[in-house]
């Protein structure tokens, strides 16, 4: 079955880095694109970025661009985000969720869902 | 940013009755392709969100045949035809045409 497993999050001050991990199995992840999407504590979600099978396309949040980074290893079934600068603004749990399969619209996607990985940036 | 604007944002209903959402998009979700793609999403108490119903109508493998999707254009419904006590949770639109994606602020469910 489909699986999403999220890791990388922690405590981080304020101007800060981390790199966020989403390990993909029960699919072929290099025929999917993938998206990562935040959701600050009570708050509704906030998509941040996605990347397509290849890579040769990124889109960002603009509140990120240039911040975060999102990148895929796709030998190694693995999703990234490296997040830089951050923001208290930041502090979120982050999943990461399928995208559309090889050959379809960016429009689909979003049909599986990792349990999410904490980002709390504080002093 | 295409702004997605649900309501109510609060829906307490009881057991056994119908619940209605309204999600409307600042712009037309009508792709190139003639599919207008927005989505719903579940998020129960503690857990991630999950894909109810995409493509406006399209209910995902495992999601009741309670749950149904209609619209068009800028303005999309989601009913619950019976309220069970699994449903407890907030949904969420999406529209999947636009950069950056754009989620509703939320539709907290509850029973009465």
């Amino acid at each position: 079955q489909v699986q999403l497993v999220e890791s990388g999050g922690g405590v981080v001050q304020p101007g800060g880095s981390l790199r966020l991990s989403c390990t993909a199995s029960g699919f072929t992840f290099v025929t999917y694109a993938m998206h990562w999407v935040r959701q600050a504590p009570g708050k509704e979600l906030e998509w941040v970025a996605a990347i397509r099978q290849d890579e040769n396309k990124k889109d960002y949040l603009d509140s990120v661009r240039g911040r975060f980074a999102i990148s895929r290893d796709n030998s190694k079934n693995t999703l990234y985000l490296q997040m830089d600068s951050l923001r208290a603004e930041d502090t979120a749990l982050y999943y990461c969720a399928r995208g559309a399969a090889q050959g379809r619209t960016m429009a689909e996607g979003f049909d599986y869902w990792g349990q999410g990985t904490l980002v709390t940036v504080s002093s | 940013d295409v702004v997605m604007t649900q309501s109510p944002l609060s829906l307490p209903v009881t057991l056994g009755q119908p619940a209605s959402i309204s999600c409307t998009s600042s712009q037309s979700l009508l792709y190139s392709d003639g599919n207008t793609y927005l989505t719903w999403f579940q998020q129960r108490p503690g857990q991630s969100p999950r894909r109810l119903i995409y493509k406006v109508s399209n209910r995902d493998s495992g999601v009741p045949d309670r749950f149904s999707g209609s619209g068009s254009g800028t303005d999309f419904t989601l009913k619950i035809s019976r309220v069970e006590a699994e449903d407890v949770g907030v949904y969420y639109c999406m529209q999947g045409i636009y950069w950056p994606r754009t989620f509703g602020q939320g539709t907290k469910l509850e029973i009465k």
